[in-house]
């Protein structure tokens, strides 16, 4: 059973520039939710989908957004890229009420 | 009253020892805790969980001890082996169908040979 596969890996990015990021979660799991990871924040919420639909949203800017599709697959979007957008992004998927299973992550360099 | 905090920050044990962890919460609303490990270069997997309403889990050499009544819980490896050197994250989250797990800022734990 493939896990969950995120592309890309690794990204480099310029200051002003937009991103988009996606996560292709593992076959039958219809919730995704994205996480930042950076050494001085940790892991901190983005948001979730559940059936194309945001169930949850953290506290970052609205240049982050996101979507999920009919087949569960989702993509998020950085817009205006910022230094501190430098981070591992992970995508998680599950079955509903059930555990999230993490993927690799994007790790996005924006210079 | 979002937070979770986590200690120690770092860890270093002989193999064969016991490693803990502790998480400390202040929201009474989080009603399912999992700890997560995470090796370099790999996205966190989930390790065990609890819910509030028991005291104690074990799952092989891992172990979650929870306290209501303190808002505590903490991770015991029995046994610890180099390979168990990762690091590790507890969370918290509202169990009710929802993702938006509140993490600790993590554990990095290393098990000297």
């Amino acid at each position: 059973k493939a896990g969950v596969t995120q592309t890309p890996r690794y990204l480099i990015k310029t200051r002003g520039q937009q991103v988009t990021l996606s996560c292709s979660p593992i076959s039958g799991h219809r919730s995704v939710s994205w996480y930042q990871q950076t050494p001085g924040q940790g892991l901190q919420f983005l948001f979730e989908y559940f059936s194309e639909t945001q169930r949850n949203k953290g506290n970052f800017p609205g240049r982050f957004s996101g979507r999920q599709f009919s087949n569960s697959r989702s993509e998020m979007n950085v817009s205006t890229l910022e230094l501190g957008d430098s981070a591992l992004y992970l995508c998680a998927s599950s079955f509903w009420g059930a555990e999230a299973f993490f993927g690799q992550g994007t790790r996005l360099t924006v210079v | 009253q979002q937070q979770v905090k986590q200690s120690p920050q770092s860890l270093i044990v002989q193999k064969g020892g016991i490693s803990i962890i502790n998480c400390a919460y202040e929201n009474t609303a989080f009603d399912y805790f999992p700890w997560y490990q995470q090796f370099p270069g790999k996205g966190p997997a989930l390790l065990i969980a609890i819910r509030p309403d028991v005291s104690e889990k074990k799952e092989g050499r891992f172990t979650i001890s929870f306290n209501k009544s303190a808002k505590q819980f903490s991770l015991h490896i029995m046994d610890s082996q180099p390979g168990d050197s990762a690091t590790y994250f507890c969370a918290a989250s509202l169990s009710s169908g929802t993702y938006k797990y509140i993490f600790g800022t993590g554990t990095r734990l290393k098990v000297l040979a």
